[in-house]
C-alpha cells in the first residue's frame, strides 16, 4: 500500500534555530501533500497544502515566512520551521493521498515529527 | 455549525462490549468519508473508508447516512487494544477540496 515517510521522528533544538522536516511518498507520486500540527490532546490542524512546482497554500493564521514549505519533486515535500520558539513545540505530521486510487482515496500519514524547542 | 463534529468522549467501555459513535458533517456535497484511529503520540492510521452502502471489516462497521449527514462507527466485542482516539475525516470535495478532520472521540476499553 501507499507509504509516506517522514523524517526526523523527533528533534530537539534551541530557540532561534531552524528545523527542516522531510516528507516523502515512497511508492507513489504526490502532487499535493498536507502539513498538520497537533498540540497535546488537541486535534490535527491543517497548516498548509504543499503543491509540487508551485507555492504552498497556507491556512489562515499560519505564517508562511515562519513555516517554509518546499515541494520540489513529486515525492518530497519539506517543512522548515524558521527561528523556532518554544511555542512551536508540537507534533508535525505530513500526509498525502495516492492519486492512483482515485479522487476519494484516503490520506496516508507520515509517522510524525515531535519538535521540542528549548 | 462546525464542519465536522464528534463527541470528544471519553467513552469508557468494558472489554467485550459494543460501542458506537457518530460524526456529523455540515457540507451536504461531501463525497468521501473515513475513520482513522490515532494512538497517543502517534500519527493517525486509516481504520476504514465509509461507503454509502455501509461496510464492515471484522469487528468494525461503518455507516453513512446522507440524509442526516452523519457517519457512524460500531465496534463489537471491544478489545483493550481498541483504546485510542477515533477521528472522523470528511473530504468536502468543494472548490477548496478540503479534507476536514473531526476533533476525535476518545475511547477507553476497561479490563
Amino acid at each position: 500500500g501507499a507509504v509516506v515517510s517522514q523524517h526526523p521522528s523527533w528533534v530537539i533544538c534551541k530557540s532561534g534555530t531552524s528545523v527542516k522536516i522531510e516528507c516523502r511518498s515512497l511508492d507513489f507520486q504526490a502532487t499535493t501533500m498536507f502539513w498538520y500540527r497537533q498540540f497535546p490532546k488537541q486535534s490535527l490542524m491543517l497548516m498548509a497544502t504543499s503543491n509540487e512546482g508551485s507555492k504552498a497554500t497556507y491556512e489562515q493564521g499560519v505564517e508562511k515566512d515562519k513555516f517554509l514549505i518546499n515541494h520540489a519533486s513529486l515525492t518530497l515535500s519539506t517543512l522548515t520551521v524558521t527561528s523556532a520558539h518554544p511555542e512551536d513545540s508540537s507534533f508535525y505530521i505530513c500526509s498525502a493521498s495516492d492519486p492512483r486510487t482515485g479522487n476519494n482515496s484516503p490520506l496516508h500519514f507520515g509517522n510524525g515529527t515531535r519538535l521540542t524547542v528549548t | 455549525r462546525k464542519e465536522v463534529e464528534q463527541d470528544p468522549g471519553p467513552f469508557n467501555v468494558p472489554e467485550g462490549a459494543t460501542v458506537a459513535f457518530n460524526c456529523t458533517y455540515s457540507n451536504s456535497a461531501s463525497q468521501s468519508f473515513f475513520w482513522y484511529r490515532q494512538d497517543c503520540r502517534k500519527e493517525p492510521k486509516l481504520l476504514m473508508s465509509v461507503y454509502s452502502s455501509g461496510n464492515e471489516d471484522g469487528r468494525f462497521t461503518a455507516q453513512l447516512n446522507r440524509a442526516s449527514q452523519y457517519i457512524s462507527l460500531l465496534i463489537r466485542d471491544s478489545k483493550l487494544s481498541d483504546s485510542a482516539t477515533y477521528l472522523c475525516v470528511v473530504n468536502s470535495m468543494n472548490r477548496d477540496d478540503k479534507i476536514i478532520f473531526g476533533k476525535g472521540t476518545r475511547l477507553h476499553i476497561l479490563p
